[in-house]
């Protein structure tokens, strides 16, 4: 089954102890992108990679990073989380001919 | 900066009734708009998508309607169902595959 896996799926944690979202595709796809979704915001893109070892901010990058070693895995990472970036996040993917598949996002809460 | 939105936060619309949820772009190099149907405790889902060179495309009882001249976008689904209630995202595409998501119709389905 095509899918995007997210996980963990929901994590609570504190101010600054680092995490990382991991986020794999089994459709060989070579787009890949991270967003978060906040109420009245949407969804607003943090990073997206359009190839293995290819990575660009998006609209919301501050604190976050990401890595793109192999085509399939697109792991995000908060260093040092805060309050603020206490939100649901979702990664998709894409062959690059348009539709975006979306993960069933991670709920993230950082006290 | 130029942004996708929705004119409308929320529709409720009567069983059985046509819904049209509405979707203002300022980017005009944008040549690619995709629908998308959230659930709750879902990611987003594909419904249907439109290029610039078209004006309509429909789909199972939806049609996307395109108008380049006003930037406008529209999604019309046709004898609306309790299982229609979500939140309706509109994206348009820049860059090749960089998605930019408004902030979504919440649409309810009122029996």
């Amino acid at each position: 089954e095509a899918q995007v896996t997210q996980n963990p799926r929901y994590l609570i944690t504190v101010t600054g102890k680092k995490l990382t979202v991991t986020c794999s595709q089994n459709m060989n796809h070579e787009y890949m992108s991270w967003y978060r979704q906040d109420p009245g915001l949407g969804l607003r893109q943090i990073y997206y990679s359009m190839n293995v070892e290819v990575t660009d901010k998006g609209d919301v990058p501050e604190g976050y990073k990401v890595s793109r070693k192999e085509k399939r895995n697109f792991p995000l990472i908060l260093e040092s989380p805060s309050p603020n970036q206490t939100s649901l996040y979702f990664c998709a993917s894409s062959s690059g001919v348009g539709e975006l598949f979306f993960g069933e996002g991670s709920r993230l809460t950082v006290l | 900066g130029e942004s996708v939105g929705l004119h409308l936060p929320t529709l409720s619309v009567q069983e059985g009734d046509n819904s049209i949820i509405n979707c203002a772009y300022s980017n005009s190099a944008s040549d690619y708009f995709i629908w998308y149907k959230q659930e709750s405790g879902k990611g987003p889902q594909f419904i249907i998508d439109i290029r610039s060179n078209m004006d309509k495309r429909q789909g199972q009882r939806v049609t996307v309607l395109l108008n380049k001249t006003v930037k406008h976008l529209s999604l019309q689904i046709a004898a609306t169902q309790p299982g229609d209630s979500a939140v309706y995202f509109c994206a348009e595409n820049r860059n090749g595959q960089n998605f930019v998501f408004g902030p979504g119709t919440r649409l309810s389905v009122l029996p």
